[in-house]
């Protein structure tokens, strides 16, 4: 089966940046998604990573290695409105299930 | 193009009563899933169809029923509420494998 490993929370301070991390306990890591819910929210798709490397979206990126079976997202010059949960998801697998993380909850201090 | 939508938003139930959670889509997606999140977790998958006519079990079905009669709908049945079914139930499609779409939930409590 799949299993995938976020912190449940993460605090940091407005303006600053901070890396949520995701590993994936499975054979044939190949991919990372990374999905945004705000309180009350739907959780809506951020990045999806292909190959190993950092990719940049504006001040969110996302980093993997497919070797190592790891990938975090990093959010820079940190915003209020940033303050969410975060998932990370592999892609659709075999077994045509998507799994999900079980999110890290970001709090934003002023 | 709407994307994937639920209804109703919101629903109270009383044990023991049933209801039908509507999800529709209109992006022609193949895949369709169903997830419950409590609060303060993750998504848990409860039924998903890689297509009309095809439906299988995710992480906890027990007490929920699907179909899939065509490829925009994914109606999702309770049967006999009970309050450990109290939970936002999310609908979503996926593209590409890789890039999932959400509806805006159903927010279902059960007293």
């Amino acid at each position: 089966g799949q299993s995938l490993e976020q912190p449940s929370e993460v605090t940091a301070v407005e303006g600053a940046i901070v890396q949520i991390n995701c590993t994936y306990q499975t054979s044939g890591f190949y991919g990372l998604s990374w999905y945004q819910q705000h309180d009350g929210g739907a959780p809506t798709f951020l990045s999806y990573n292909a190959l190993d490397g950092l990719e940049e979206t504006g001040r969110f990126s996302s980093f993997l290695s497919r070797s190592d079976s790891y990938g975090y997202l990093l959010l820079q010059e940190l915003q209020m409105k940033d303050s969410a949960s975060y998932f990370c998801a592999p892609p659709l697998n075999r077994d045509d299930k998507i799994i999900f993380g079980k999110g890290t909850r970001l709090h934003i201090l002023p | 193009n709407a994307g994937v939508t639920q209804t109703p938003k919101f629903r109270i139930l009383k044990i023991g009563q049933s209801m039908t959670l509507q999800c529709t889509q209109d992006m022609n997606h193949n895949y369709m899933y169903w997830y419950r999140q409590d609060p303060g977790m993750g998504l848990k998958l409860i039924y998903y169809s890689v297509g009309a006519g095809i439906t299988d079990k995710g992480e906890v079905p027990n007490g929920y029923n699907v179909s899939r009669s065509t490829t925009e709908d994914f109606p999702l049945r309770l049967e006999l509420a009970a309050p450990s079914q109290t939970s936002v139930y999310f609908c979503a499609t996926i593209r590409g494998g890789t890039e999932a779409f959400f509806g805006q939930g159903t927010r279902l409590t059960v007293v």
